[in-house]
Parts: structure tokens; C-alpha cells; sequence
């Protein structure tokens, strides 16, 4: 397909257990972000990645998350220890180039459903 | 501190009635500003976008929105809502400075309900 895709869609953990989120950018993209999207919120920025660089990380909510893009395309979002209030939606985006020159649409993945239990 | 408001949390409108939706930013200088659409089980889509020039700018589906500076809105309208219109409606502004152009604040959302 051409778009994001993110796997899992649904992931069920248990409190404690470590998890990782998977994101395919669209194929060329330079770009690539990380939200969080609590229920019934709106999208919460996590971090941004230009090619391998991790431009900024300072949406992350504790060091027990930790994401990587370590080619510059395929993306992880690790979630270590997890707690109930990790529960929610994390969506992948990724676009063209963002820059003060260039700033290009966001595209979004669907989305990995994330349950702490 | 910056941020995005969308006062109506939920909104119900008849098929084939006109629809806008209300945003309300607050940054120091003019942002990019954005509508996403959110249909469930989807990913967000682009809907419009502003970074400058004419302040009425025409997205996809038929939807519109007109940047006001003195008010610090960016509303959404449809003249014409299809019940395929149902879905969340997510206002999202995009930094105007150079500490990280990366990141989209998006306001709380709008739910939108198409009756017959």
C-alpha cells in the first residue's frame, strides 16, 4: 500500500510488560512523528524524526519511552514497564521534509489501540 | 503558552444542513493551521490547510475555512452536510519558530453527528 501503516493495530498488555509499535512511513518520507491520543482526546505530539535524526523527543512522557528509526525509514516506539495510563491510540505520521523552508502535510497511519490492563 | 480550542465538543446536524466548526488558537505570531478528519478505525486525513496569503482556503469534500487574525480563529464550514460527514473534526496548528518544526498541537476535537 502507499500510505503509513503501523502493526499492531490492537495491542493487549499487562502492567509491567514492555511493548513495541511498529511504523512504515510512506516510502521516501524524511519525516516521520509519533503521537499519542488518549480516548476522546486530541493526538498528543511524542517525537520527530528527520531521516535516522531525533530532532525532538520532548513529548515523551517518561524515560520508559524510548522510540528509534535507526535506517531512516521503518520507525519503533518502545513503551517499557507499562502502566495503565500508557493506554491509547499512538499514531504514526510521516511527510516529505519538515523545515522552516518546507513544511509538508503530515500523513497518518491508522493507529496502534494500546490496552494496559 | 500556546495552545488550540475547539469549544464544541460535540455538534448534531441534519443531512443536507450547513455545518461549522469552531477553532481558537492562541500563539505568538500567525501558525500554519490545519483541519483533520477522523473517521473511526481511520487514520487522521487532511482536510485543509493555511500558511498564508488568501484567508478563505478550499479543502477536500467540500469543506472551507477562513483564517481570522483579529479573532484568532481558523472555522470550518460546509455548506451542504452528507451523513458521510459523521465523524471527529480536529483542529491542529504547527509551530511558527525554529526550535522544532515537527510538531502539530491539535485542539480536543469536535464530534459530529449527521441525523436524517
Amino acid at each position: 500500500g502507499a500510505g503509513v501503516s503501523q502493526s499492531p493495530r490492537y495491542k493487549v498488555a499487562k502492567r509491567g510488560q514492555d511493548v513495541a509499535l511498529r511504523c512504515d512511513p510512506i516510502s521516501g518520507h524524511v519525516s516521520l512523528f509519533w503521537y499519542q491520543q488518549a480516548l476522546g482526546q486530541g493526538p498528543e505530539f511524542l517525537t520527530y524524526f528527520q531521516n535516522e535524526a531525533q530532532l525532538d523527543k520532548s513529548g515523551l512522557p517518561s524515560d520508559r519511552f524510548f522510540a528509534e528509526r535507526p535506517e531512516g525509514s521503518v520507525s519503533t516506539l518502545k513503551i517499557q514497564r507499562t502502566q495503565q495510563e500508557d493506554s491509547a491510540v499512538y499514531l504514526c505520521a510521516s511527510s516529505l521534509a519538515v523545515s522552516k523552508s518546507s513544511y509538508n502535510e503530515q500523513f497518518f497511519g491508522p493507529g496502534t489501540r494500546l490496552t494496559v490492563l | 503558552a500556546q495552545s488550540v480550542t475547539q469549544p464544541d465538543i460535540h455538534i448534531t446536524v441534519s443531512e443536507g444542513a450547513s455545518l461549522e466548526l469552531r477553532c481558537n488558537y492562541s500563539y505568538g505570531a500567525t501558525p500554519y493551521l490545519f483541519w483533520y478528519v477522523q473517521s473511526p478505525g481511520q487514520g487522521l486525513q487532511l482536510l485543509l490547510k493555511y500558511f498564508s496569503g488568501d484567508t478563505l482556503v478550499q479543502g477536500i469534500k467540500g469543506f472551507e475555512a477562513e483564517f481570522k487574525r483579529s479573532q484568532s480563529s481558523f472555522n470550518l464550514r460546509k455548506p451542504s452536510v452528507h451523513w458521510s460527514d459523521a465523524a471527529e473534526y480536529f483542529c491542529a496548528v504547527g509551530p511558527h519558530s525554529t526550535d522544532s518544526w515537527g510538531k502539530l498541537q491539535f485542539g480536543a476535537g469536535t464530534q459530529v453527528v449527521v441525523t436524517p
